[in-house]
């Protein structure tokens, strides 16, 4: 079954730092763009970062552009996102997500990871 | 910016009944939106791609329409499994954007 798994949520204090990953399993993972879609508690959803297939075309939210930055390994079929800077609106469960194809839909999702960032 | 409005935001509704639930994008985007459907404490699940096609293993009571600026999502027939959050999301810009959801609830 294709899915994806994240990891790394944890509770941060402000100014901290953290690495999300993603594993992907059964499918071919280099032959998709990926993005990381997160959701503060109780509230909607928040479109973060896309990359494309080979990592080298990025997008970023304006909010994060400057402190997260969305990567990954084609080779080990892992996402990652390193969140630096971290806020207390960061706060939310961060979901890796796979696009069909370009400019279309996000058709595999993650179970989510829970980002905390509080003193 | 890209803005997408749902209306309404919360929807009682009683099984059987037929819902829908609508989309409005701040500035076209073609036929470049989608539709998920989150229950609590789980992953949103992809219901409606490209503004009315429906995503493999979705029921067909489930349809979506429109194009440019205004988009329907419609249950013909309400399940008790239906009863969850609706959103939402364009793929026509550089920057994603989602709808703030529909949150539908048991009448």
């Amino acid at each position: 079954e294709m899915q994806l798994v994240e990891s790394g949520g944890a509770s941060v204090q402000p100014g901290g730092s953290l690495r999300l990953s993603c594993v992907a399993s059964e499918f071919a993972f280099s032959n998709y763009f990926f993005s990381w879609v997160r959701q503060a508690p109780g509230k909607g959803l928040e479109w973060v970062a896309n990359i494309k297939r080979g990592g080298d075309e990025t997008g970023y939210v304006d909010s994060v552009k400057g402190r997260f930055t969305i990567s990954r390994d084609n080779a080990d079929n892992s996402l990652f996102l390193q969140m630096n800077s971290l806020r207390a609106e960061d706060t939310a469960v961060y979901y890796c997500a796979r696009w069909r194809g370009a400019q279309s839909e996000l058709e595999l999702w993650g179970q989510g990871t829970l980002v905390t960032v509080s003193t | 910016d890209m803005q997408l409005t749902q209306s309404p935001s919360s929807l009682s509704a009683s099984v059987g009944d037929r819902v829908t639930i609508t989309c409005r994008a701040s500035q076209s985007v073609s036929i470049y939106l989608n539709w998920y459907q989150q229950k609590p404490g789980k992953a949103p699940k992809l219901l409606i791609y490209a503004a009315s096609k429906l995503q493999s293993g979705v029921p067909s009571r489930f349809s979506g329409s429109g194009s440019g600026t205004d988009f329907t999502l419609t249950i013909s027939s309400l399940q008790p499994e239906d009863f969850a959050t609706y959103f939402c999301q364009e793929s026509y810009s550089r920057t994603i954007t989602f709808g703030q959801g529909t949150r539908l609830d048991i009448k």
